[in-house]
């Protein structure tokens, strides 16, 4: 079975600053998708990123990167110059067939 | 910009009595999900829905449960007999294909 690992379970940051969340998984598969979901106080899931593992590219949306090393099976999130509504629950989620997730990571940021 | 829905946001019920959770996916998604977050735990899978049948189930998704697509629009999870150990926050999700999934904002069950 496909297994997630967020091996951070708190990381704090100050503001402005950036902050990298750790992430890696285990699959046999090729093909398959990664994600960031971010889930705040409120315990909404909200979509940070996704990254295909059929490409190279790591993706970006704006101050959230990811660092996507296949043969490592890992899968990092990089939030820069971050701000004070980045608090969350930082979850990472492998999906081939079914989504499977990490047990998260609750990032802090400092004023 | 669409997004799933679900209703109630806070359902509290007694053991043993039935609930259904109500979810209203993005109207041109084919694929439908149940995640449930047991409070301080991860996201766990229960169950993907497409064409109208179930695609995938976990072990956590046993004869207590059931989904329904009844009418086109709403998907629903039905829980017969609840147990104290339901008590979580279930969410929907749907997606067009197999990739992206977006989240409902959740129905948080109590049990008492």
């Amino acid at each position: 079975a496909q297994t997630v690992t967020q091996s951070q379970p708190e990381m704090s940051v100050q503001e402005a600053e950036t902050v990298t969340l750790s992430c890696t998984y285990d699959t046999s598969e090729s093909d398959y998708y990664l994600f960031w979901y971010k889930q705040p106080p409120s315990r909404q899931m909200i979509l940070v990123i996704r990254q295909e593992a059929y490409k190279q590219q790591n993706a970006t949306e704006n101050r959230f990167s990811v660092n996507f090393q296949k043969a490592a099976k890992s899968f990092s999130l990089k939030i820069s110059d971050s701000q004070l509504g980045d608090a969350a629950m930082y979850f990472c989620a492998y999906r081939d067939n079914d989504m499977r997730f990490g047990a998260g990571t609750r990032l802090t940021v400092k004023p | 910009e669409p997004e799933v829905t679900q209703t109630p946001s806070h359902q509290v019920t007694q053991m043993g009595q039935e609930v259904i959770l109500r979810c209203v996916p993005i109207s041109n998604h084919l694929y439908f999900y149940w995640y449930r977050q047991i409070l301080g735990q991860k996201v766990e899978f229960l169950v993907s829905f497409y064409n109208n049948e179930i695609s995938e189930k976990s072990e956590i998704f046993d004869d207590q449960f059931s989904v329904e697509r009844p009418d086109g629009s709403n998907f629903t999870l039905k829980i017969r007999s609840t147990k104290l150990e339901d008590s979580a926050m279930y969410f929907c999700a749907s997606s067009y294909r197999l990739d992206t999934q977006y989240f409902g904002p959740g129905t948080r069950l109590t049990v008492l």
